[in-house]
């Protein structure tokens, strides 16, 4: 089965820079990468995702590469606001496969002011 | 709230007791999914059902069981089995996506389950 791998569990940046979140995979076949945000007490929320068909997808602050060669996706936050502070999963499935979402252990994101 | 109701908030069992978790949506998704989530292990799959009166074993499924009557409800059975069930329990639903049905999921509130 999928096995994703998540880093940094804990990561403190002051307000205003970039972080950095990364993930790698295991099952090549994977082709739906989503990132959710869970702030403290409340539920997980979609962010963004990225289909393997595409390199890169941003929102906003929020951008996410993928590198399917070294089986690898990762999560950019620009301009970081304290609000940005929360626990960060993401996620690897192979869609008209079994369709199971398996998440990583989560990164925990703190924005310093 | 959200559209996915899940009771109780807090629940606590007995040895030996089994204990069930509610999760109620009115979104009209056919996808719903339970996880459990530790600390320090993100979130594991339990049970999934894509239709109604399917459903499939996720990853940790044994000592846990599931029912899909109705498309609006997924109830989870944390049984005698699971010798392990403290943890913090989310119900998940998600719309038809273009590609596939695990897609945008849609997350309830959670239920936080602890052993007397």
């Amino acid at each position: 089965g999928e096995n994703v791998e998540q880093h940094p569990s804990t990561l403190s940046v002051q307000e205003g820079d970039s972080a950095v979140i990364k993930c790698t995979y295991s099952d090549s076949a994977s082709n739906y990468f989503p990132w959710y945000k869970q702030e403290l007490g409340k539920r997980p929320q979609l962010i963004i995702d990225i289909r393997s068909n595409v390199g890169e997808k941003k929102d906003q602050r929020i951008a996410v590469t993928l590198n399917k060669t070294a089986k690898h996706f990762s999560l950019h936050i620009t301009e970081t606001q304290p609000e940005d502070s929360a626990v960060y999963f993401c996620a690897a499935s192979e869609n008209f496969g079994n369709e199971k979402l398996t998440f990583g252990t989560g990164t925990r994101l703190t924005i310093i002011p | 709230d959200g559209g996915i109701t899940q009771s109780p908030k807090y629940l606590f069992r007995k040895e030996g007791q089994n204990v069930t978790l509610s999760c109620e949506q009115n979104l009209n998704h056919d996808a719903m999914y339970w996880y459990r989530q530790d600390p320090g292990q993100g979130l594991r799959l339990i049970y999934y059902s894509q239709i109604v009166n399917d459903f499939q074993k996720g990853d940790i499924a044994e000592g846990y069981s599931v029912s899909r009557e109705k498309k609006e409800s997924f109830p989870l059975t944390v049984t005698s089995a699971q010798k392990n069930p403290t943890a913090f329990y989310l119900c998940a639903s998600s719309i038809p996506g273009v590609y596939a049905t695990n897609e945008k999921l849609f997350f309830g509130s959670g239920t936080q389950l602890s052993v007397l």
